[in-house]
């Protein structure tokens, strides 16, 4: 099956620093990916569409400017947080659809990255 | 607003016993519906997929039913496994998977 990974894990940074998390299919290409935020037994929270090629598209009360997304190839993307703070920390989790007939149906998630802001 | 509710009570079973989880929603008409499993600090894994015209889907041990004019969907896993034990998202999308939403989860625990 489709395999998406994720890095780093684990990340433990300092507030007001900026933190890279990459997504990458390893086994398929990803014109698509989107970026969940979990919080600890709440649902999975769509950030952002990261369109290959073109600019990422953000849901509503997610700020672009400080979630920043590049999908730089068809099996990567990258999510920077930017100036991180406490209320930041959370559970970011990347996934990519299958295109089975046009159509982006199951997703494949990465294996999430725990990101804690001191 | 558009809303999907799972029982987040835990649900506590006893292995060999058959599991029954509900997913139900409003204010949507989804294209189809799919359950993931999510295991404590892992990204969820893609278990069924149903589409709105289709009433059942099985796999190995588990069966999904989709009542559309319920708008409800169960998710039954059969002879479960203390291995089965794992949170259970249920999630829905329109056509073309362009918007997909989650629900919380239902957490299930089989009991040796």
């Amino acid at each position: 099956g489709a395999v998406v990974s994720q890095h780093p894990s684990w990340v433990i940074c300092k507030s007001g620093t900026s933190v890279k998390i990459e997504c990458r299919s390893l086994d398929f290409q990803a014109t698509t990916m989107f970026w969940y935020r979990q919080f600890p037994k709440q649902s999975l929270m769509l950030m952002a569409t990261s369109n290959e090629g073109s600019k990422a598209t953000y849901e509503q009360g997610v700020e672009k400017d400080k979630f920043l997304i590049n999908h730089a190839s068809l099996t990567l993307s990258t999510l920077t947080v930017t100036s991180a703070h406490p209320e930041d920390s959370s559970f970011y989790i990347c996934s990519a659809p299958t295109s089975a007939g046009g159509l982006r149906e199951t997703q494949y998630f990465g294996p999430g990255t725990r990101l804690l802001v001191l | 607003s558009q809303k999907i509710e799972q029982n987040s009570e835990a649900l506590n079973i006893q292995e060999g016993k058959t599991a029954t989880l509900t997913c139900n929603y409003t204010n949507y008409s989804p294209a189809y519906l799919q359950w993931y499993r999510q295991d404590p600090g892992r990204g969820p894994v893609f278990l069924l997929l149903i589409r709105e015209n289709e009433k059942e889907k099985r796999k190995e041990r588990l069966k999904v039913t989709f009542d559309t004019t319920l708008k409800q969907s169960l998710f039954h896993i059969t002879a479960s496994q203390p291995a089965d034990s794992a949170t259970y998202l249920c999630a829905l999308s329109d056509t073309g998977g362009f918007k997909t939403i989650f629900g919380a989860g239902t957490r299930l625990f089989v009991k040796a």
